[in-house]
């Protein structure tokens, strides 16, 4: 069964800093991957997704995510942070030509000035 | 388009009580989503729905849940008796011809309290 394993649970950054969030995955062939953040109160938003093509994908606001098979790995990353992304961000994956996401615990954003 | 809404958005009420959460996904979407949101266990699937029929149920909890879709525009979500473990916030997502074409949207979610 596939997995999403994201290792740190809460991160702080100082504004202007570079950011990167990891997620491994845990799947035999090469999954759908997602990223989504949530903001206090709020419900998820796709930052950025990864079905096949160019490994390295470009997301909303800044962010981008490069899937590495070898590692089993989906990090996310924007070069700046700025404190409007101090949020919650979910790494996710689901079976190739399935429906359902599983969704890692989380990584806790927080952007200090 | 207004997104998927779903009401209440908060509801607090006492153990044994019949529970029942409601979504209205967006215009023409074939798929519809219920997860809930806990500390302890993260984000989990329930259920999800194709063209109104229930597709996979295996992460219903027990008994006590149940979800239904009588039409393209309307799925609810039901806990009787409630427990007090049910206190979670509940998201419904609907997407459009399933992952490989589109993503899920979601709504704000019900955050609900079992007191």
């Amino acid at each position: 069964a596939q997995s999403v394993t994201q290792p740190d649970i809460h991160i702080t950054v100082s504004e202007g800093a570079s950011l990167e969030l990891r997620c491994n995955y845990s799947y035999g062939a090469t999954p759908y991957l997602f990223w989504y953040v949530q903001s206090p109160g709020q419900g998820l938003q796709l930052l950025l997704k990864y079905f096949s093509g160019d490994t390295l994908v470009q997301g909303i606001k800044g962010f981008e995510a490069e899937f590495k098979r070898s590692q089993s790995s989906f990090n996310l990353r924007k070069p700046s942070v700025h404190w409007s992304d101090a949020a919650e961000y979910f790494c996710a994956v689901a079976e190739t030509g399935a429906n359902n996401l599983f969704f890692g615990t989380g990584t806790r954003l927080t952007v200090i000035p | 388009d207004a997104g998927v809404i779903q009401s209440p958005r908060h509801e607090v009420t006492e153990m044994g009580q019949e529970v029942t959460l409601r979504c209205k996904p967006i215009s023409g979407h074939d798929y519809l989503f219920w997860y809930r949101q806990t500390m302890m266990r993260g984000l989990e699937l329930l259920i999800y729905f194709n063209n109104n029929v229930p597709i996979d149920d295996s992460g219903m909890p027990e008994d006590r849940f149940s979800a239904k879709m009588p039409n393209a525009s309307f799925s609810t979500l039901k806990i009787q008796p409630s427990e007090p473990r049910d206190s979670a916030v509940y998201f419904c997502a609907s997407s459009f011809r399933g992952l490989a074409k589109n993503i899920q949207y979601f709504g704000a979610g019900t955050r609900l309290s079992v007191l």
